[in-house]
């Protein structure tokens, strides 16, 4: 099976910077996603890593380690509308992905 | 929009009610997923369909029951649940169920039809 760790909550500051981090333990692994998903809505895609280093997308850098078995999503220059859910997600072997429980982030002013 | 639509986006039934949820996608994948989203758990993936084909069934209880007329439509069929039962249900689909790369592996997921049984 795979394990999937992720903090529960989050709170940055409009204009800041945010980092989220997440750990996993599997075998066999194709590649680590990272979704949003704002409340009501559907998760929508952010990112993709299946090599070790940074990945950087606008304001969104998504970061993996595959020795440490570990991956951020760093979010800059923090927007209100940034406050959402923030899903981690394992691709492994030969199952669908599989998630973490996500990081609600609340931005505040 | 994001080219899976899903319907009804809220119900409400009984334990004794038959429903059904229904999912649409008009980006041409050819495989399709139902995930359950509960509070405070991560999203539980239920049933994956490849080409028509149902390729997971992640132990998942009888009284839901899936199917897959089409690439572009699944459905979820509803009947005797339990209140423990009540949550977002998402459909997602993906170009293939499993290659190698990003594209190929990238969930489009709808809304959710967020679901309560009374």
């Amino acid at each position: 099976g795979q394990n999937i760790d992720q903090p529960t909550e989050m709170t940055a500051t409009e204009g800041a910077i945010v980092q989220i981090n997440c750990t996993y333990q599997t075998s066999g692994f194709n590649g680590l996603f990272w979704y949003q998903q704002h409340a009501g809505e559907a998760p929508t895609f952010l990112s993709y890593n299946v090599l070790d280093g940074l990945e950087e997308k606008g304001r969104f850098s998504s970061f993996l380690s595959r020795s440490k078995g570990y991956s951020y999503l760093l979010l800059k220059e923090l927007q209100m509308k940034d406050s959402a859910s923030y899903l981690c997600a394992v691709l492994a072997g030969n199952t669908p992905l599989v998630f973490g429980k996500g990081t609600r982030l609340s931005v505040i002013a | 929009e994001t080219g899976v639509t899903q319907t009804p986006r809220h119900l409400v039934m009984g334990m004794t009610n038959k429903k059904s949820l229904k999912c649409e996608q008009h980006l041409g994948h050819n495989a399709m997923y139902w995930y359950k989203q509960s509070a405070k758990k991560p999203l539980e993936l239920m049933f994956v369909y490849n080409f028509k084909e149902q390729t997971e069934n992640n132990s998942v209880p009888s009284r839901f029951s899936p199917e897959c007329p089409n690439s572009s439509h699944l459905f979820l069929h509803l009947h005797t649940l339990q209140p423990e039962d009540s949550a977002l249900y998402l459909c997602a689909s993906s170009q293939e169920r499993l290659a190698g790369g990003t594209g190929a592996n990238v969930l489009t997921f709808g809304a959710g039809s967020r679901l309560t049984v009374l």
